[in-house]
């Protein structure tokens, strides 16, 4: 079955400090996702991107995160200065469309520490 | 408020015992409840989809049943093998996008030899 890359799989940076985490989606897939999970707590979404443009986002994803497509693979979460709070793990999915009964693939994920 | 509840949040059973997992949800409008499988430290894999007019889907030994009157799904594992070993996750999605599909807490399920 076709997988959703991430990297890295462990991210360990200071407070306030900026990360890039990386997804390469599965290639025929149009709409990208992040969502993250804090340890013990829910999957939450974070936002989603289609045709170079955020579509939605939640309240989540303020203006310390961005997204990006800045190639034909690669599909960027940026967080500019990281807080304590940001600590989780972090999913990449994709789907071909948008329709509520596509199949999310979700990558592996990145853990992501903040100290 | 659209949510998704499940139990147990934790299960220990024996290697080749049966058990069955709940999902609670108060998401409206309905549009498709998944379950997911994620192991440790993985992403989340889709086991099975229903929609609103399914009442029970199979993959493998995974069988899972909806009840959209009363808002309720399971998950019955039969014959559990060490694999099975993981958090089992709830997804119900409303007819919109990705930020209308709601995560339960999932459970916890530990398959011990």
């Amino acid at each position: 079955e076709p997988e959703v890359t991430q990297t890295p799989s462990h991210q360990v940076t200071q407070m306030g400090q900026e990360v890039i985490l990386r997804c390469v989606p599965i290639s025929n897939h149009l709409y990208f996702y992040w969502y993250r999970q804090i340890l013990g707590q829910k999957v939450e979404f974070l936002v989603s991107f289609y045709n170079n443009e955020i579509s939605e986002k939640s309240e989540i994803f303020d203006d310390q995160f961005s997204v990006e497509r800045p190639d034909g693979s690669n599909f960027t979460l940026k967080i500019r200065s990281t807080k304590l709070e940001d600590s989780a793990m972090y999913f990449c999915a994709s789907r071909a469309t948008d329709t509520t009964n596509e199949k999310l693939f979700f990558g592996s994920g990145t853990q992501l520490s903040v100290l | 408020k659209n949510q998704v509840e499940q139990s147990p949040q934790s299960l220990i059973i024996l290697e080749g015992k049966n058990c069955t997992l709940q999902c609670n949800y108060t998401v409206s409008p309905f549009s498709n409840l998944r379950w997911y499988k994620q192991d440790t430290g993985r992403g989340p894999v889709s086991l099975t989809i229903m929609t609103f007019s399914e009442n029970t889907k199979s993959n493998g030994r995974y069988t899972a049943t909806l009840d959209a009157d009363t808002k309720q799904s399971s998950l019955h594992i039969t014959a559990s093998q060490l694999s099975d070993s993981a958090s089992y996750i709830c997804v119900v999605s409303g007819y919109s996008s990705a930020s209308k599909i709601i995560f339960g807490s999932g459970t916890r399920l530990s398959i011990r030899p």
